[in-house]
């Protein structure tokens, strides 16, 4: 299995100020075939089930706000909240989707203001 | 417009099983490429993919849980199974049925999950 580590598990942010999250996966997760790598990022607030934010790494689902984007390849990546604001308060969520199940999550990463 | 609902007992007793229904509207099994896939999680932990069936019936199940569960559609009542054995406490979490992406094995629209509870 493809185990995701996530880290830290938590960080409290000044409102208006950067979030950075990060995601490792055991083994690449990169398709050198068509160069994408198959990592999504969701966010969970309290009692919501979770909404897709990223997939393929880098691509936005439409109607996500272009304050939250994604980076990394191989085995490391980045979810990045530019300016944080308070509804952006919640648990974060890498998901690796590569090759044959099973289909693996990261343990998360709650999300506060400071 | 997707929406899914899972529906099921709230309690089950260890040993038992676990049969959730998910229902759901604004796709179809006789798209070619459409998924639902099977998610838990423990309270106050993390997401688990459990199981994901596709418009031709392929279906894809966790190594670690196959032996218990099974997954089936109804493609006319817009319908998923999720059959689980022998319940144990540690099954004891919410359960999310969820849309597959078009794009790959990860999930774009969601319900809003069931509790079940394992306990005697």
């Amino acid at each position: 299995d493809i185990v995701m580590t996530q880290s830290p598990d938590s960080l409290a942010v000044s409102l208006g100020e950067r979030a950075t999250i990060n995601c490792k996966s055991s083994q690449s997760v990169l398709y050198s075939s068509s160069n994408k790598n198959s990592l999504a990022w969701y966010q969970q607030k309290p009692g919501q089930p979770p909404k897709l934010l990223i997939y393929w790494a880098s691509t936005r689902e439409s109607g996500v706000p272009d304050r939250f984007s994604g980076s990394g390849s191989g085995t490391d990546f980045t979810l990045t909240i530019s300016s944080l604001q308070a509804e952006d308060v919640a648990i974060y969520y890498c998901q690796q989707y590569y090759s044959t199940p099973p289909w693996t999550f990261g343990q998360g990463t709650k999300v506060e203001i400071k | 417009q997707i929406t899914l609902k899972e529906s099921g007992p709230t309690l089950v007793k260890p040993t038992q099983t676990l049969t959730l229904t998910c229902t759901f509207s604004g796709f179809s099994f006789r798209t070619s490429g459409v998924g639902v896939g099977w998610i838990r999680q423990p309270p106050r932990k993390a997401l688990e993919w459990l199981a994901l069936i596709y418009w031709d019936d392929d279906k894809r199940y966790s190594p670690s849980l196959r032996s218990r569960i099974t997954v089936t559609k109804d493609t006319s009542k817009n319908q998923v199974v999720l059959t689980m054995t022998n319940m144990d406490p540690v099954d004891t979490a919410t359960y999310y049925c969820a849309h597959r992406h078009g794009a790959g094995v990860f999930f774009d629209y969601w319900g809003q999950g069931t509790l079940v509870t394992v306990s005697s």
